[in-house]
């Protein structure tokens, strides 16, 4: 496609609830980035994939997190028993190099999650 | 570690005003800096980047330059539209050895009015 595109645009989940959130990023793009970006501030790392490897998931904040990208294309974000504070939301991005990514990256608009 | 300091907003101006929005780092080795800008209701876009010492970057009126000795990217408009309103933020991004991954500042929120 011509941009990332992220689904479902807004998520509201009760506590406890498993939610997943797709990322479809730009067609060929071999790396893509989950960020978490909270009320008020800026996007923090969550997790990195090359192709359908997982490289680096130090920002995941806990194991109730688990992200995948089983053919190096669409990536899935899952959060299980979602708490209150996983409230924000959540960015996926793109970028057709594997490393030294100078240019940036290309970023979707995002998935609102809202857990009451 | 590797961190973003940015001015806290919102910066409130008038149409044609003079931008300056400040933003600091703290990096190990030398990093590429953007600005990212996010407009109501959408996500981040790059607005301009600089990848070395005393580059300047420059998109839409706005410019940035890389100052080393100072370790400082502001970001610079000289006449400001209503358009402009929107959130800024300033990264940096390094290479781990796994991942390039960016780090941002909070963001400042601009204001323009008429």
């Amino acid at each position: 496609g011509a941009g990332v595109s992220q689904s479902p645009r807004y998520k509201v989940a009760k506590r406890g609830q498993d939610v997943a959130l797709r990322c479809d990023p730009i067609s060929g793009h071999v790396s893509l980035f989950w960020y978490q970006q909270a009320l008020g501030q800026g996007p923090e790392f969550l997790t990195y994939f090359q192709n359908e490897a997982q490289l680096d998931k130090s920002g995941l904040p806990s194991d109730r997190f688990f992200a995948e990208r089983p053919e190096g294309s669409v990536s899935t974000l899952k959060i299980q028993r979602t708490q209150q504070e996983d409230s924000a939301v959540y960015l996926c991005a793109s970028s057709s190099r594997l490393v030294f990514a100078n240019y940036g990256y290309t970023f979707g608009s995002g998935t609102r999650l809202t857990v009451v | 570690g590797n961190s973003v300091t940015q001015m806290e907003g919102p910066v409130t101006l008038s149409e044609e005003a003079f931008l300056t929005i400040n933003c600091t780092y703290t990096a190990t080795g030398y990093p590429s800096l953007f600005w990212y800008v996010q407009y109501p209701g959408e996500g981040l876009q790059l607005l301009l980047k600089a990848t070395k010492a005393d580059d300047k970057g420059s998109n839409k009126g706005f410019e940035a330059t890389y100052r080393k000795e100072t370790t400082s990217f502001h970001l610079e408009k000289g006449s400001v539209q209503v358009s402009d309103s929107a959130v800024y933020f300033c990264a940096l991004i390094f290479y781990t050895g796994t991942a390039s991954k960016l780090t941002f500042g909070t963001g400042t929120r601009l204001q323009v009015t008429l």
